[in-house]
């Protein structure tokens, strides 16, 4: 059973391109939370997903950032424009539908140059 | 959401227990104590969690106080891979519920040989 799945590992992105981050979660997993550590900072929840669904986006940025997780595939962490400070890991996590099971992936560690 | 209380930084001897302590005074009946550990920037990992009574994996052993209103985290032989920031989330799961986990500051944690 493989664990959350986060892809690319690392990602570097000029100042104005778009960054693309990814995560699978576990089988029999239902949903899916982004969070942010920028450096020498503690992990910032930035949203909770569920299939075709937002339940919580709190924490998301009003501008440049959104996330779907579709019906079929992967969730997605999208950040347009991006800036300098959004350089930081971006990790991934996933539950069951009632919140047990959390577990966390890799990261993505995004650069923007 | 209960806020937990934790030290900013601990250190403990090799080989011996690292007790790590949790203030969460405002827990309310149903939630539960979490704890996970991040090892330098890889993803947080799961340790152990309890409502009421204390829990032992081969991980470590939480002992919650009889009034719930703090824990402690103990890990019997502490190893030099056990140097990371530990963090102790309070938290209601079930259906219906936010089912997100919120990180504080956490507590460092150095093994020194």
């Amino acid at each position: 059973n493989a664990g959350v799945m986060q892809n690319p590992r690392h990602l570097v992105r000029r100042r104005g391109q778009e960054a693309r981050l990814r995560c699978s979660p576990m089988k029999g997993h239902s949903h899916v939370y982004w969070y942010r550590q920028l450096p020498e900072e503690g992990l910032k929840f930035m949203v909770y997903l569920q299939k075709e669904n937002i339940i919580d986006e709190s924490g998301m940025p009003k501008e440049r950032f959104s996330a779907e997780f579709p019906k079929e595939g992967p969730s997605i962490l999208r950040i347009q424009q991006v800036v300098r400070g959004d350089s930081a890991a971006y990790f991934c996590a996933s539950s069951t539908l009632d919140g047990y099971g959390y577990t966390f992936g890799s990261g993505t560690r995004l650069t923007v140059v | 959401d209960a806020k937990t209380t934790q030290p900013p930084s601990m250190d403990c001897a090799e080989g011996r227990a690292a007790n790590l302590p949790c203030n969460h005074s405002t827990i309310s009946g149903n939630e539960y104590v979490y704890w996970y550990r991040q090892i330098h920037s890889q993803g947080p990992q799961y340790i152990i969690h309890g409502l009421k009574n204390n829990e032992t994996n081969e991980m470590a052993s939480l002992i919650i106080t009889e009034d719930r209103k703090s824990s402690t985290l103990i890990l019997p032989h502490a190893t030099l891979r056990d140097t990371a920031v530990y963090y102790c989330i309070v938290r209601l799961p079930g259906f219906g519920n936010n089912n997100d986990m919120r990180f504080g500051a956490g507590t460092r944690l150095t093994v020194k040989p």
